[in-house]
């Protein structure tokens, strides 16, 4: 099975600087098969980026995705107080078919 | 606007059956692969399994043995079984919408959750 290593665990920063989020997979995978989420705390997932670098509908273009074959990126410019929260990569997998990364906590310094 | 609706029992007993289910509104609800997918402190989020409106489901293997999911096109609802559940199950529950996937192309996302359902599992 296919395991998903975000990096860091906890990202402490102040609004407005840039913050850059790891997810790196035990094997390659298409790009198609790269999603983020942002979590809130009380709130279902919301799903910001797939295909590893389309922003879902809605998403404000501060976010942005990249990445390729084992190594993703979400990198979020200019931080607004409404983005600190959990930050999850997740990728589609042969069995279970998605996986889900243990996350990054975006908070605050 | 695509809605997702989900409700059912909040409070289990060790070895009782928990049955969600989840309504779907102001969208498609064919072609697309309806979720199930748990999230809890020690293991985070879960992929429990999908269903299609065709009826084939595909569950997780580490939970196969106890999940039956079904569908209901004529009410746009979809529905989660999980048996003989343990403490192991506690975790907030969400249904949530898969990809609708072309002969070409396929973004495996989830791009619409339900609210999410408590579920503790205790005697």
């Amino acid at each position: 099975d296919i395991v998903l290593m975000q990096s860091p665990s906890t990202l402490s920063l102040s609004p407005g600087e840039d913050a850059t989020l790891s997810c790196r997979t035990s094997e390659s995978i298409y790009s198609s098969y790269l999603a983020w989420y942002q979590q809130k705390p009380g709130q279902a997932p919301r799903l910001l980026i797939y295909g590893a670098s389309i922003r879902a509908t809605g998403i404000p273009d501060r976010f942005s995705g990249s990445g390729s074959g084992t190594h993703f990126t979400l990198t979020i410019n200019r931080l607004e107080p409404e983005d600190f929260a959990m930050y999850y990569c997740q990728q589609y997998d042969r069995s279970p078919r998605y996986v889900f990364g243990q996350g990054t906590k975006l908070q605050i310094k | 606007q695509v809605e997702l609706q989900q409700w059912g029992a909040g409070l289990l007993k060790p070895l009782e059956t928990l049955s969600l289910s989840c309504a779907v509104s102001g969208g498609s609800f064919s072609g697309y692969q309806w979720t199930w997918i748990r999230q809890s402190p020690e293991k985070g989020l879960e992929w429990i399994g999908e269903i299609s409106d065709t009826g084939k489901a595909n569950y997780n293997p580490s939970l196969q043995s106890r999940v039956i999911m079904s569908i209901d096109t004529s009410k746009n609802q979809f529905s989660l079984n999980l048996n003989s559940v343990t403490a192991a199950d506690t975790a907030v529950y969400y249904c949530a919408r898969g990809p609708r996937c072309s002969s070409s192309s396929c973004y495996f996302r989830f791009a619409y959750w339900g609210p999410g359902t408590q579920v503790t599992v205790s005697s």
